[in-house]
């Protein structure tokens, strides 16, 4: 079973709007990550926070980690139309190579 | 610095066919991992290989499939006699270390359709 769910499953905004997506999850965790997926290309990592981490910032991406919950969330700001694609968050129980991955939300940036 | 490699881009295959599907990973990393994507769906973890050697293969069918990491040469994902449930996207990812809480480099895949 997928450990990681992402909500929404899609989701469209007008260019310049902040997008945000969420994923929970079931058992702890060492780490969770967030990935990107244009499509029909590869995973691109965007960013890990750690289970000791509340919130994490990279660019216009912010992450949130929410332990006691098991939830996460993926916040775009400033959404571009580069920014269309499908995200992933990854949960890594124990530190070691098996992610667990969510289906994805898609996300639709309108020009 | 190129990234992970994978060769071919797509892939059709006849039911019965095998399919190998190939991963180079980025300089300096020796350890190699292979997931699937299903259509509409997250990646499954399927095999996770060092340099000739298979670390985890837990998350691979136990028949058909069969995965390999040579001293030289690219890692190999191979698929005997392929049936129309086996389409999919195949990603291979590589990490340069056992520490794995960097977060992983992805190929851009290899999409399996089998006819």
């Amino acid at each position: 079973s997928q450990q990681g769910e992402e909500d929404p499953q899609a989701l469209s905004i007008q260019e310049g709007e902040n997008a945000t997506m969420n994923c929970s999850y079931k058992t702890s965790i060492n780490n969770l990550q967030w990935y990107r997926q244009n499509s029909g290309r590869g995973l691109v990592h965007l960013i890990l926070i750690r289970s000791n981490e509340r919130e994490k910032h990279s660019g216009r991406l912010r992450v949130t980690l929410d332990t006691s919950k098991k939830s996460s969330s993926l916040l775009i700001t400033a959404s571009r139309a580069a920014d269309t694609a499908s995200y992933f968050c990854a949960t890594d129980p124990s530190n070691d190579y098996k992610l667990s991955f969510g289906a994805g939300t898609t996300v639709t940036v309108r020009a | 610095n190129a990234g992970v490699m994978q060769n071919p881009r797509h892939l059709v295959r006849r039911r019965g066919q095998e399919a190998r599907l190939r991963c180079s990973p980025m300089k300096g990393h020796s350890h190699v991992y292979w997931y699937r994507q299903l259509p509409e769906e997250g990646l499954k973890f399927m095999v996770y290989l060092q340099k000739e050697n298979i670390i985890d293969e837990s998350g691979m069918p136990k028949e058909r499939f069969s995965a390999e990491f040579p001293k030289e040469g690219p890692s190999i994902l191979r698929i005997q006699q392929v049936v129309r449930g086996d389409s999919a996207a195949y990603f291979c990812a590589s990490s340069p270390a056992v520490d794995h809480s960097y977060g992983y480099t992805f190929g851009s895949g290899t999409r399996l359709t089998v006819v």
